[in-house]
């Protein structure tokens, strides 16, 4: 079993929609946990990071840690084209001192 | 404000050689990451420099190592290049390894080897 999982996708869905995207992880020392978008053959971006359990809004995103059913949650309301990209869950047990630990990251498609 | 900056940003070896790839921190950033994307998978940690020195390195052979400068810019190198080493290698930084500090990602090096 892999320390992060995260459904490939693609997941495909209309513009306008809430979308939905989840990680599981096994390892209980994760603390730090964070949503990257990542453009076809850029680099992470860092849309969200929480800390321990809780939610996080930041403009159409919220991010959802439930750290007793080691599960993350990263939502995304009135998707728009340009949300079509892959989105990499990452996590740590202290971020910025430990190396992250990515999920396989999940191929987001919004429909026009 | 300058982001991470790495370079080449494509590059070809053959089996057995040897590469190095660079790194730039953002501005202000003294601690870099390195990491390894295979094609369909997430970035996998290799190592972090903090101080010109490895402070936490990932399950990667002794192939992989790394430098850091003094201007805090880093350096990664891999000998004996295999066809699996071909990858989207990315460079992160952040401001020294304390709880809370952002990470950030440079747009990578792709590495193919043939």
């Amino acid at each position: 079993q892999k320390e992060v999982e995260q459904d490939p996708g693609p997941l495909s869905v209309p513009e306008g929609a809430i979308v939905s995207l989840n990680c599981t992880y096994s390892n209980s020392a994760f603390q730090y946990f964070m949503w990257y978008r990542q453009y076809s053959r850029k680099g992470p971006e860092l849309l969200m990071y929480t800390y321990s359990s809780g939610n996080k809004e930041d403009g159409r995103f919220t991010a959802q840690v439930d750290k007793s059913s080691k599960y993350i949650s990263l939502f995304i309301r009135d998707s728009q084209p340009s949300d079509s990209a892959t989105y990499l869950c990452a996590m740590s047990a202290s971020r910025g001192a430990d190396g992250l630990t990515f999920g396989k990251g999940t191929h987001l498609i919004i429909q026009p | 404000d300058a982001g991470v900056t790495q370079s080449p940003t494509h590059l070809i070896k053959t089996r057995g050689q040897q590469v190095t790839l660079r790194c730039s921190p953002k501005s202000g950033h003294d601690t870099v990451s390195w990491y390894q994307q295979a094609l369909g998978q997430g970035p996998q940690f290799i190592f972090q420099y903090y101080e010109e020195e490895e402070r936490q390195r990932g399950n990667f052979p002794d192939r992989f190592s790394g430098h850091q400068f003094p201007n805090y810019s880093s350096e990664l190198n891999v000998n004996a290049l295999l066809l699996g080493d071909s990858a989207l290698y990315l460079c992160a930084s952040s401001l020294a390894p304390k709880i809370g500090n952002t990470i950030y990602f440079g747009e990578g090096s792709w590495l193919t080897v043939v």
